[in-house]
């Protein structure tokens, strides 16, 4: 069964530092997503992701995040200076849209710890 | 804004004791809510998709109910296998982006034997 599949599955940074989190979506999905989930807390959506453009962006998302599709199978996001409250597990997830109808399927996600 | 609020935040029960999830929620025109399964430490699994008031699905021993507030996570004779946190999630109609989802901070199911 096709699955999203993400790496590292942990990385741990120094406060400052660039991280990059790596995604592979399901093979012939055409949305592509990033969500964050802090320990305890409420799975939050981070940036939407369509056509070589971002769709929609949170509020969590600022300038020092990106987004981006380097080939046809890689789906990244990147934290250029990471922060303490950084510190969270992130998922991607990928969807594909038929009839209007639309399920998204989320990997197993990387565990960030900002020291 | 989009909010999902579940009910309880916790439930035991014991094997065999069948109870239900409540998920409340308020949307900008519902596209969709959905039921996931999150094992600690795992990514959220994929259980339904509603995507209209009365519409009802099942899987082995769930099944999942909307009305035009609420959903329903009705869950028979459970075993301890199916313990886990539930998620609900909404995605919205509103917005510039069509797939988006806001959550619920969840259920935590266990199940004793």
């Amino acid at each position: 069964e096709p699955e999203v599949t993400q790496t590292p599955s942990h990385q741990v940074t120094q406060m400052g530092q660039e991280v990059i989190l790596r995604c592979v979506p399901i093979s012939n999905h055409l949305y592509f997503y990033w969500y964050r989930q802090i320990l305890g807390q409420k799975v939050e959506f981070l940036v939407s992701f369509y056509n070589n453009e971002i769709s929609e962006k949170s509020e969590i998302f600022d300038d020092q995040f990106s987004v981006e599709r380097p080939d046809g199978s890689n789906f990244t996001l990147k934290i250029r200076s990471t922060k303490l409250e950084d510190s969270a597990m992130y998922f991607c997830a990928s969807s594909e849209r038929v009839a209007g109808e639309e399920t998204q399927y989320f990997g197993p996600g990387t565990r960030l710890l900002v020291l | 804004e989009d909010q999902v609020t579940q009910s309880p935040e916790a439930l035991r029960l014991q094997e065999g004791e069948s109870s239900s999830l409540n998920c409340s929620y308020t949307v900008s025109g519902l596209r969709g809510l959905f039921w996931y399964r999150q094992d600690p430490g795992k990514g959220p699994e994929f259980l339904f998709t509603l995507y209209s008031a009365g519409e009802e699905k099942e899987k082995e021993r769930l099944k999942a109910t909307l009305t035009k507030k609420e959903s329903f996570l009705h869950i028979t004779a459970p075993k301890p296998e199916d313990s886990a946190t539930y998620l609900c999630a909404v995605g919205g109609a509103g917005g510039t982006s069509y797939g988006k989802l806001t959550f619920g901070q969840g259920t935590i199911l266990t199940v004793h034997p």
